[in-house]
């Protein structure tokens, strides 16, 4: 299940089903969305992106949704894998900002073998 | 090969003390940045240099001092280290020129430690 609280949100699943992480952004004027996963004791690894004027895009085994009229996120990853295991963070960009990244809180993928 | 790599990766130090984190990139990108996450893994812009010129200063106490030598290295020096600044310091750089869309890669971060 998912919990949202003081501490990060966290998600467990167990492997081979398939994950939704979720969030909301801030800025209705951003331009780019992207997804990052951060393993222990690495930095952000770019996982996809979006541009403003898409609603959907398709990577492997993974799929972000946008909905721009709510400000919300989305992040699937099909038949999740143990190598999964990680905190997922989305990230959006205006485009006069010098490509700073406004990053979401970030939510902790735990998958159960 | 390693595309961003920051030395040192853990740094433990006195609170007043003044350290450095550098930062390479070997991708011939243009802008580099420096992040800052917290202990609850929050993840907030600090500095961003485009051919070694300030174009992101976002609100950092004046203790910590970015600097450029040149397009492939991004340097961060603190003052008067306190304990708030402990936390996980990660440079990022991207291609600029590319566009919007350029991804941003990060380094393994530094861990700083203020006792």
């Amino acid at each position: 299940g998912e919990s949202v609280g003081l501490h990060l949100p966290t998600l467990s699943v167990q492997e081979g089903d398939n994950s939704i992480i979720n969030c909301a952004y801030s800025n209705s004027a951003s331009d780019y969305f992207i997804w990052y996963k951060q393993e222990s004791g690495k930095g952000p690894q770019f996982i996809i992106d979006i541009r403003s004027n898409m609603d959907k895009r398709q990577g492997q085994r993974v799929t972000v949704l946008l909905n721009k009229t709510v400000k919300h996120l989305s992040l699937q990853i099909a038949a999740t894998q143990p190598g999964d295991s990680a905190v997922y963070f989305c990230a959006e960009i205006e485009y006069n900002q010098g490509g700073k990244l406004i990053f979401g809180q970030g939510t902790e993928l735990s998958v159960k073998p | 090969d390693t595309a961003v790599s920051q030395t040192p990766k853990y740094l433990v130090t006195q609170m007043g003390n003044d350290k450095s984190i550098k930062c390479e990139q070997n991708l011939g990108h243009d802008t580099m940045y420096w992040y800052k996450q917290d202990s609850k893994k929050f993840l907030k812009i600090m500095f961003s240099y485009n051919n070694k010129e300030l174009i992101i200063n976002e609100t950092v106490p004046n203790r910590f001092s970015p600097k450029s030598p040149d397009k492939a290295h991004l340097n961060l020096h603190i003052n008067s280290l306190e304990l708030g600044d402990s936390a996980v310091y990660f440079c990022a750089s991207r291609l600029r020129r590319g566009g919007i869309q350029e991804t941003q890669y990060f380094g393994p971060g530094t861990r700083l430690l203020v006792l």
